[in-house]
């Protein structure tokens, strides 16, 4: 069984605040790495897609890294927002583009 | 417009019954996806397609049959429909020419409840 970890489960933080979520994978079984925006009664959003060991990719004040040796990625999210508030997936892709996906990061940003 | 569509949002339905769900992307991508939100919220591939072709097709009972008309749809169609089916299924979508780099776009979900 792939298991794709990520943590914390939930997280509470105030507007301004900065935070970062991890994602745990087996680093054996790698692809790709997707990161995943999801608000409630909404489509997951993708927010990135990662291959290379070392890759960081950036978009607004949002940002991820990748580590392929050691299996993981962290999220981080600069100046939080309330709108910022939703859960972030991350899913792994072990070649077969089957996305298998971690339970989540919920994010509430308190304004 | 919408690029990854699902009918219904909204699915209530009696056990024994059979159903079916629908998706369309109008993406121009040649992959489509069906996924199953558990009990436990976790998102799980059940089937994909690649150019109306069945790719994978995972542990999931023969109840359920994906169909790919065309490249841009794929619906799923389940049948003799059992309590433990409720539940939110999503489509998705991707290119194949980026290889695994590709983005997938996921619809709204269906959500089904079987009583």
């Amino acid at each position: 069984i792939l298991n794709v970890e990520q943590s914390p489960q939930s997280l509470h933080v105030q507007e301004g605040d900065s935070t970062n979520f991890t994602c745990s994978f087996p680093s054996s079984n790698f692809y790709a790495l997707h990161w995943y925006r999801w608000e409630t009664a909404k489509s997951p959003e993708a927010l990135f897609v990662m291959t290379l060991n070392g890759d960081e990719k950036k978009k607004g004040r949002i940002s991820a890294t990748l580590n392929t040796k050691e299996g993981y990625s962290y999220l981080y999210i600069k100046g939080s927002q309330p709108e910022d508030s939703a859960t972030y997936l991350c899913a792994l892709d072990t070649g077969r583009r089957a996305l298998t996906f971690g339970s989540g990061t919920r994010l509430q940003v308190q304004p | 417009d919408t690029a990854v569509s699902q009918t219904p949002k909204y699915l209530v339905t009696q056990m024994g019954n059979d159903k079916s769900i629908k998706c369309e992307q109008n993406l121009g991508h040649d992959t489509m996806y069906w996924y199953k939100q558990d009990s436990k919220k976790f998102l799980k591939i059940m089937f994909s397609y690649n150019n109306k072709e069945l790719i994978i097709n995972e542990t999931v009972p023969n109840r359920f049959s994906p169909k790919s008309p065309d490249k841009a749809h794929l619906n799923l169609h389940i049948n003799s429909l059992e309590l433990g089916d409720s539940a939110v299924y999503f489509c998705a979508s991707s290119r194949s020419e980026g290889g695994l780099q590709e983005t997938q776009y996921f619809g709204p979900g269906t959500r089904l409840l079987v009583l």
